[in-house]
């Protein structure tokens, strides 16, 4: 399955910044997804990067507070744009594997926690 | 709208007994089911699924989980527990026609073993 690498790790950051999240995966992927991980919520599908064409947000998400980028099949960034304390929260990026026993699972990195003071 | 319940937010379990965190789920037609299991500071991890066949579902570290069509259920079961199984653990649903875009996760259930 992909190897996932996501960085900041963590971070605090000051209410109006914004911080950008970064994934790379160690193999091709058409679709890259972002989650959100609310304290002690579940997980919530912020958006669908897709290379070549405008990310696809769900419900409740916009692209200006959630600009997404992917440059190329292995690479995406989500940016967390003018921050205000609701937002801390963990950022998940996640892969689709495809094919055999695996398929239809979904891989993810370890996650991005964000406390905006 | 699909959606997936796990009615436990808590459970605790002592080490050596078996455990079950229950979920229920709500989709449209016959579905994907997954488990996920989250460690602390860490992303999600793939425990198993069910997408056809046998009702049983047999995963990592010796979990295991059974589809029940008509309780619509899918709860996951491990007969011995062990304290390193303590962790958050989602279930996830999505339609058998959709993409991956369409899965939905329950709440989540806090496990702890206890030694």
């Amino acid at each position: 399955s992909a190897v996932i690498s996501q960085k900041p790790s963590r971070d605090i950051c000051q209410r109006g910044t914004s911080l950008t999240i970064q994934c790379q995966v160690d193999s091709q992927v058409t679709m890259m997804f972002w989650y959100r991980q609310q304290p002690g919520q579940s997980l919530t599908l912020i958006a669908t990067a897709n290379q070549g064409s405008e990310a696809t947000y769900e419900s409740g998400f916009v692209i200006d507070k959630f600009p997404i980028s992917r440059p190329n099949l292995t690479f995406s960034t989500l940016t967390v744009s003018n921050m205000s304390p609701e937002d801390s929260s963990i950022y998940l990026c996640s892969v689709e594997r495809t094919g055999g026993s695996g398929a239809n699972v979904l891989t993810f990195g370890a996650g991005s926690r964000l406390t905006v003071l | 709208a699909q959606s997936v319940a796990q009615p436990e937010d808590q459970v605790n379990v002592a080490e050596g007994n078996p455990l079950t965190v229950k979920c229920t789920y709500s989709v449209s037609g016959n579905p994907y089911l997954f488990w996920y299991v989250q460690y602390p500071n860490r992303g999600l991890q793939f425990l198993l699924k069910y997408i056809t066949g046998d009702n049983l579902v047999k995963g990592s570290y010796g979990f295991e989980a059974e589809f029940n069509k008509s309780q619509t259920s899918f709860h996951l079961k491990k007969p011995s527990a062990l304290v390193s199984d303590s962790a958050l653990y989602f279930c996830a649903v999505r339609p058998r026609s959709g993409s991956a875009r369409q899965l939905t996760f329950g709440s989540g259930t806090q496990l702890t073993v206890l030694p």
